[in-house]
């Protein structure tokens, strides 16, 4: 079956544009979840999607928004973009049942400058 | 709170073991491993629940020590193909399907 497909994998931006990443699930997933990756602080959960609603939210400011559609794709939008904002973007989609694996796309490498 | 993962890095002769390690400061309800290669996605490998046995996944096993809030994941025999930075992340009680990750263990395995 198809993975979970992250578009674009590559974006460069300029501090304070806005930009929206994409995640389309593997199918029959209703889960997905987005986490931004970086080296000094690794994984960091953002926030969780389920059947359109969020379910979950990591310690990001409100720059940082999200949705999901009825199809379970899911977008992910931060606005004026920082130069910390450098990172790679990673979403995961599962079931969304308790202790279910998560199947990660590739990811979204965002570079502002 | 950020799980410690120790090593940080290792190198391995193929065929060596490795153990690495995963631990809490706050009570553990579940512990996530997943292993990431160079330029791809984190891959899944196993899940240890609280209260629950030792799993293992090919010649991968892992452990949940209640009493001491941490995981093990023990690597025998490593293959080529065990390269690669593992992650575990670590769920505690109410604050179900939120998973709090390591900054990663590097794993090199080399012939």
């Amino acid at each position: 079956k198809a993975g979970v497909t992250q578009t674009p994998r590559y974006l460069i931006k300029t501090r304070g544009q806005q930009v929206t990443l994409s995640c389309s699930p593997i199918s029959g997933h209703r889960s997905v979840s987005w986490y931004q990756q970086t080296p000094g602080q690794g994984l960091q959960f953002l926030f969780e999607y389920f059947s359109e609603t969020q379910r979950n939210k990591g310690n990001f400011p409100g720059r940082f928004s999200g949705r999901q559609f009825s199809n379970s794709r899911s977008e992910m939008n931060v606005s004026t973009l920082e130069l910390g904002d450098s990172a790679l973007y990673l979403c995961a989609s599962s079931f969304g049942g308790m202790n279910t694996e998560a199947f990660f796309g590739q990811g979204t490498r965002l570079t502002v400058v | 709170q950020q799980p410690v993962q120790s090593p940080q890095a290792v190198i391995l002769r193929e065929g060596e073991d490795a153990v690495i390690n995963c631990s809490s400061s706050k009570a553990l309800y579940s512990v996530h491993w997943y292993r990431q290669k160079h330029g791809e996605a984190p891959v899944f490998l196993m899940i240890l629940l609280k209260g629950g046995e030792q799993k293992g996944h090919e010649k991968i096993s892992a452990s949940f020590n209640e009493k001491k809030q941490q995981s093990s994941l023990y690597l025998t025999a490593s293959q080529l193909s065990y390269s690669g930075t593992y992650f575990c992340g670590t769920e505690h009680a109410g604050n179900n399907r939120k998973l709090i990750w390591g900054l990663g263990t590097s794993l090199a395995v080399n012939p």
